[in-house]
Formats: structure tokens, sequence, C-alpha cells
């Protein structure tokens, strides 16, 4: 089978530091991606992972660690916009296609 | 570059009528994805798509669902004699040609929000 956990809902103060785990159990595992929603809008894509460690994009990081089966994404100095869902999607060897979290919601606040 | 379009934005269908959403993907780009989206949950996979062919409808219902990206003109998802049960969000994808790796980077259209009374 293939699942990805992530916490259904995060909460953070302007400025601070969140981080967005993600566990996966996905036969044929590739690499990590992560996506942002706003609502009503459409899923942006932010970062990927196909090595262990971790990968830097600004105030934005994503963390592998693929013996753990886990993931995180980082986010640094909170903005009032980082408000928004946040995926976690696998990829699958010979599969050209991703398998999606079912998103943290991550409301941030003055 | 235009980003992924797709259209219409937001659909109303009676119940048993059917429904046909387009999705024109970003230039360059051959593999077009289908995903629907629930209120509060994540983006199901449903359908893979490479130019006139569809390469993973493993997501698909078996049923009244049907997907297509002919030689010209947009991919195209139809669903036919629509249930309230399909209303949902549906978002179509695109990614460049991924030369035999994996298309870990997809560039999502606004969706389509059909709404079945």
């Amino acid at each position: 089978g293939q699942s990805l956990e992530q916490p259904s809902e995060v909460t953070a103060v302007e400025g601070a530091i969140v981080q967005i785990n993600c566990t996966y159990q996905t036969s044929g595992f590739y690499g990590l991606s992560w996506y942002q929603q706003h609502d009503g809008g459409a899923p942006t894509f932010l970062s990927y992972n196909a090595l262990d460690g971790l990968e830097e994009t600004g105030r934005f990081s994503s963390f592998l660690s693929r013996s753990d089966s886990y993931g995180y994404l980082l986010l640094q100095e909170l903005q009032m916009k980082d408000s928004a869902s946040y995926f976690c999607a696998a990829a699958k060897r010979g599969y050209n296609k991703l398998i999606f979290g079912a998103g943290t919601r991550l409301a941030v606040h003055p | 570059n235009a980003g992924v379009m797709q259209n219409p934005r937001h659909l109303v269908r009676r119940r048993g009528q059917e429904a046909r959403l387009r999705c024109s993907p970003m230039k360059g780009h051959s593999h077009v994805y289908w995903y629907r989206q629930l209120p509060e949950e994540g983006l199901k996979f449903m359908v893979y798509l490479q130019k006139e062919n569809i390469i993973d409808e493993s997501g698909m219902p078996k049923e009244r669902f049907s997907a297509e990206f002919p030689k010209e003109g947009p991919s195209i998802l139809r669903i036919q004699q629509v249930v309230r049960g399909d209303s949902a969000a549906y978002f179509c994808a695109s990614s460049p040609p991924s030369g035999g790796g994996v298309s870990y980077e997809q560039y999502f259209g606004p969706g389509t929000r059909l709404t079945v009374t």
C-alpha cells in the first residue's frame, strides 16, 4: 500500500519557525515533494528531496530521511501570507505520478 | 509563458447531466495529470496522460469517468451522469518530458469546481 501521514493543523505566530512532519509508507519510494495551497487556489511546488538531508530554498527548507521514512518542511520567519495548506507528496519509482498526503493547515497569527 | 489553464473555473450540473472539464498544459509540457480534491482533503490522483495515450488510470472510477489528451487541443476529463458525490475541485497538472525519470515537480492549473445539484 501507500500512504502519507501529516498533522492536520499547525498554529504559529509571525516571525516564528514551524516544522511540518510527514511519514510515508510507499513501495518503490523515489522522493518527497512539498506543495503549498492557499484557500481556493492551486497547489504550487515548494521543494523536492530525492536524497537524504536538507534542501534549503530561502525561508523554506525540506528534509528527508529514507531510513526513517520521514521528511519535514521547515518554514522560518513566518509571515501571515504563509497561512495555507501544505502537502507532502511521494514520487514512486517507475510511476510518473505523485501520491499526496491529506495536508497540514498552517495558521499564522500576529 | 502561460501557465496551466483550466476551464470552466466553476461548473454547476444537475444530477444525470454530463460534465466536461478542459485543461491546456504549459507550453512544452507533454504530461498531463488529473486530480480530485474534496473539501479539507488532499489531492487524489485520477489519471496520467501523454498525447493520445492514457498511461495510468488507476485512480479513475471505472464507470462514468473518462479522460483524453488528443493530438490537438486540450485534455478533457468527462464525467457522465453526474451524481452529488462528484462535487469536488478537479485540478489538472502538467510536467515536461522527464527523460525516463520521475516528474516530481508538477504545475497545477487553477482547478474546476464542480457542483452537482
